[in-house]
């Protein structure tokens, strides 16, 4: 089976631009999570995703947003980039049903610098 | 709030040579913890969920133990290979959001 896989793997740039970073999960998962990974504050719960509703969102600004697809895809945006936004984000997946907890699967995240 | 603390920060073992890593949680209503494994440029990996004060998981030379406080991941006869960044989390208010430790950096020497 397939793991979750995140698009790109690398990315670079400009304050003040927008980024859109993708995962796909687990074939049958339908919880897709967002998470930030910096070496100061560690991994950060950024937003979770069910059946295309967002069901759960961590103390980020509205400058980070994301989105669920029918397939289960799930893309973040972040928009007028900030220096600070540089990290590790990470995607996982989890056959998550209703509010009980699962093991998240982790992508091997996109790394994103801001310059 | 719910937190959790690992320590130490770093370990460094000479290879054979067993210890064990510690995390404690502040939580209202455990509901699992988690532990995971990161290596270098790669996203956490899973490894044990436990539930219940007193459970014991095992994998290889890992042993992921529970109590009402804290939660031990004992490592029996190190590799090279068991070098990374572990990891340990609990599920925090509203669903599927994980709260995550800081991590122990081990490194086991040959």
């Amino acid at each position: 089976k397939a793991g979750v896989t995140q698009t790109p793997r690398y990315l670079i740039k400009t304050r003040g631009q927008q980024v859109t970073l993708s995962c796909s999960p687990i074939s049958g998962h339908r919880s897709v999570s967002w998470y930030q990974q910096t070496p100061g504050q560690g991994l950060q719960f950024l937003f979770e995703y069910f059946s295309e509703t967002q069901r759960n969102k961590g103390n980020f600004p509205g400058r980070f947003s994301g989105r669920q697809f029918s397939n289960s895809r799930s893309e973040m945006n972040v928009s007028t980039l900030e220096l600070g936004d540089s990290a590790l984000y990470l995607c996982a997946s989890s056959l998550a049903q209703g509010q009980g907890h699962s093991p998240l699967h982790f992508g091997n995240g996109t790394r994103l610098t801001v310059t | 709030e719910d937190q959790v603390t690992q320590s130490p920060e770093a370990l460094r073992l000479q290879e054979g040579e067993s210890s064990s890593l510690n995390c404690s949680y502040t939580v209202s209503g455990l509901r699992g913890l988690f532990w995971y494994r990161q290596d270098p440029g790669k996203g956490p990996e899973f490894l044990f969920t436990l539930y219940s004060a007193g459970e014991e998981k095992e994998k290889e030379r890992l042993k992921a133990t529970l109590t009402k406080k804290e939660s031990f991941l004992h490592i029996t006869a190190p590799k090279p290979e068991d070098s990374a960044t572990y990891l340990c989390a609990v599920p925090g208010q509203g669903a599927q959001k994980l709260v995550f430790g800081q991590g122990t950096r081990l490194t086991i020497n040959p």
